[in-house]
């Protein structure tokens, strides 16, 4: 059975790096049929979507996100990251991976427990 | 920047039916997604490709498309319903991934 689980630092400070790594376990992320994402939660607020890749490293993201975001994966290791710049405490949230239900399908159908991170000093 | 727009709650009394609806410009020319999320717990898709309905997701779960709207539809709501609905799908081109704001469904 596919699982996801992110890892990372629980903390960050303003204006540093916030980097994120999906660990997929169970199958292959090299597989020819699925993107895989990053989506987001603040607390108390709704999902947003950050952004994706599929295994060749071909990669889509967020426009409002673009320019702080990339979204990488090490298809060694079976695990896709994401590194996010310059936060600020507006990128506070519960970070999710997931995967896309197919290349055509972009719907999330697995996802990981989700991690949370605070943007503070 | 494309957005799509939910109520931000529904209520119903348990065994009625629940309506929640997700509108957008793109959504004639793109599927439609639904997630249920229950607190502290990550999201489960419940309707895909706007009507599709995933192994395991009660038959209860329905959803629907017309025009510039879509539709979940729960029948005989039960109490265990209760939780955060969001709506996914993408822009006209397909560029990129939104969600809905999400709507907030309690039984009474």
């Amino acid at each position: 059975q596919l699982q996801l689980q992110e890892s990372g630092p629980g903390l960050v400070k303003p204006s540093e790096t916030l980097s994120l790594t999906c660990t997929v376990s169970g199958g292959s992320i090299s597989s020819s049929s699925y993107y895989w994402g990053w989506i987001r939660q603040p607390p108390g607020k709704g999902l947003e979507w950050i952004g994706s890749i599929y295994y060749s490293g071909s990669t889509y993201y967020n426009p409002s996100l673009k320019s702080r975001v990339t979204i990488s994966v090490d298809t060694s290791k079976n695990q896709f990251s994401l590194k996010l710049s310059s936060v600020t405490a507006a990128d506070t949230a519960v970070y999710y991976c997931a995967r896309h239900l197919s290349r055509e399908l972009k719907a999330f159908d697995i996802w990981g427990q989700g991690t949370m991170v605070t943007v503070s000093s | 920047s494309y957005e799509l727009t939910q109520p931000p709650s529904v209520s119903v009394s348990p065994g009625q039916t629940a309506r929640i609806t997700c509108s957008g410009d793109a959504l004639p020319k793109q599927y439609a997604y639904w997630y249920q999320q229950k607190p502290g717990q990550a999201p489960v898709l419940v309707i895909y490709k706007d009507s599709e309905r995933p192994s395991g997701i009660p038959e209860r779960f329905s959803g629907s498309s017309s025009g510039t709207t879509v539709t979940l539809t729960i029948s005989g709501v039960q109490a265990e319903d209760e939780a955060d609905y969001y709506c996914q799908s993408a822009d006209s081109s397909g560029t990129y991934e939104v969600f809905g704001g999400g709507t907030k469904l309690t039984v009474l």
